[in-house]
């Protein structure tokens, strides 16, 4: 599986814009770039996910590099609801490939 | 907006019984997943299933473990015999297509074998 490399952690203000990156330089040209987050005690979330071009939805935004080989998932303006860890997976578009392989992701704490 | 629904949240079991971990995926989702989270570990991939069969399984999906989807809208999955190194959060997770979807995932079954 391809692999991403996060921050271990990061932090935030409330009503601040965050800026979480992943580096995937190993990317595939067929692989997507999904995010995930996991509250405390909860399931994964779905964030967002896209293949080249940026992307935009009503939880986050997905900024991804030319070369593809890192992306960047924004929060506009965090809330304390968003403190979490945050996970950037590639997910490839072939037979075995559809499972999602996490890693250790990012832990975003939210100050107020 | 359409849920994954896993039952129950949380199950207690003696050692070497058997248990049965219950999944309702959304409705119109195809794909079917179950993954499991060790206490202070990663999430990790148990077994996808698609077409009314197993298309892939990890190494941790022994033959302990089976998965089935027994009337159109249930997804289980079974342990037969519990170890405690079962003890895991278990999650269900549907996507609605193979290639440009984004994972919806249920809340958890908490699993402790005492």
């Amino acid at each position: 599986d391809a692999k991403t490399t996060q921050p271990n952690s990061m932090e935030s203000n409330e009503e601040e814009p965050v800026h979480l990156p992943c580096n995937h330089s190993t990317i595939s040209g067929t692989d997507y770039i999904h995010w995930y987050r996991q509250l405390p005690s909860q399931g994964p979330e779905y964030v967002i996910h896209g293949l080249t071009s940026n992307v935009n939805n009503r939880m986050a935004s997905l900024a991804i590099a030319e070369d593809r080989k890192s992306s960047t998932l924004i929060l506009h303006r965090a809330t304390l609801r968003d403190a979490a860890v945050y996970y950037c997976i590639l997910r490839g578009s072939g037979g075995s490939n559809y499972k999602l392989t996490f890693g250790k992701g990012t832990l975003l704490t939210v100050n107020p | 907006e359409p849920e994954v629904t896993q039952t129950p949240s949380h199950q207690v079991t003696q050692m070497g019984q058997e248990v049965i971990l219950r999944c309702v995926p959304i409705s119109n989702h195809l794909y079917f997943y179950w993954y499991r989270q060790i206490l202070g570990q990663k999430v990790e991939f148990l077994v996808s299933f698609y077409n009314n069969e197993i298309s892939e399984k990890s190494e941790i999906f022994d033959d302990q473990f089976s998965v089935e989807r027994p009337d159109g809208s249930n997804f289980t999955l079974k342990i037969r015999s519990t170890k405690l190194e079962d003890s895991a959060m278990y999650f269900c997770a549907s996507i609605q297509g193979a290639l440009n979807y984004g994972y919806t995932f249920g809340s958890g079954t908490r699993l402790t074998v005492v």
